[in-house]
């Protein structure tokens, strides 16, 4: 079993609705992370959170730390939000481990 | 700021060369990351420096594998000799470690293809 696991591995939307991608995990971490990868290959950094919840813009992040879960919430979705989502949770010192991503497709 | 630098963008080599990948963190951040990332794998820590110090490198393959940062300014990450299978994108990342929101920032990645 992997240490962080993303469901769904696939997803695909119509343009405006609501996403949710959800990250459990089974260790102990310091704090989890949600990243961005465009299929140019970038990876930008939506959020860090330890708990509670995060905005930005139409990205909502909450997570539980009772039941090491997270989610990733996309409102109003669009096709620029096509992307892989990984979840990353940072353990001992600085080092993350990953989840193996969530394929986003929006259509127009 | 310009973000992260990785240098080359692409590379293209053969079986038994050399390969040497550079990047340049964010200035004043003092954490220094080296990823791999593969279809198969996905996304792997390989090493990581605080203040210019390897802390885990775990990560790191095997021995044709090394990392380095001379100075906060510049790290490398060299293989020798390159594999087949050492083909993935491999990416930089730095962060600052004070503060409460030390988030990592990520490089373009350099994609290495050895034949």
């Amino acid at each position: 079993k992997n240490e962080v696991e993303q469901s769904p591995q696939n997803l695909t939307a119509q343009e405006g609705e609501f996403i949710t991608i959800n990250c459990s995990y089974s260790v102990g971490i310091s704090a989890l992370h949600w990243l961005q990868q465009h299929p140019g290959g970038g990876i930008v950094s939506l959020f860090m959170l330890s708990s509670g919840k995060k905005k930005h813009g139409r990205l909502i992040a909450t997570i539980n730390i009772q039941e090491k879960h997270s989610s990733l919430h996309i409102t109003a979705s669009h096709p620029r939000d096509s992307a892989v989502y990984i979840c990353a949770v940072g353990t001992s010192g600085s080092r993350l481990t990953f989840g193996e991503g969530t394929q986003l497709t929006v259509n127009p | 700021d310009a973000g992260v630098i990785q240098s080359p963008r692409h590379e293209v080599t053969e079986m038994g060369q050399e390969v040497t990948l550079r990047c340049k963190p964010i200035s004043g951040h003092n954490s220094l990351f080296w990823y791999r990332q593969t279809m198969m794998r996905g996304l792997e820590l390989l090493i990581y420096f605080n203040n210019n110090v390897p802390i885990d490198d775990s990560g790191m393959p095997e021995d044709r594998f090394s990392a380095k940062m001379p100075n906060a300014s510049f790290s490398t990450l060299k293989i020798q000799p390159s594999e087949p299978r050492d083909s993935a994108v491999y990416f930089c990342a730095s962060r600052q470690t004070s503060g409460r929101d030390n988030e990592q920032f990520f490089g373009p990645g350099t994609r290495l293809t050895v034949l």
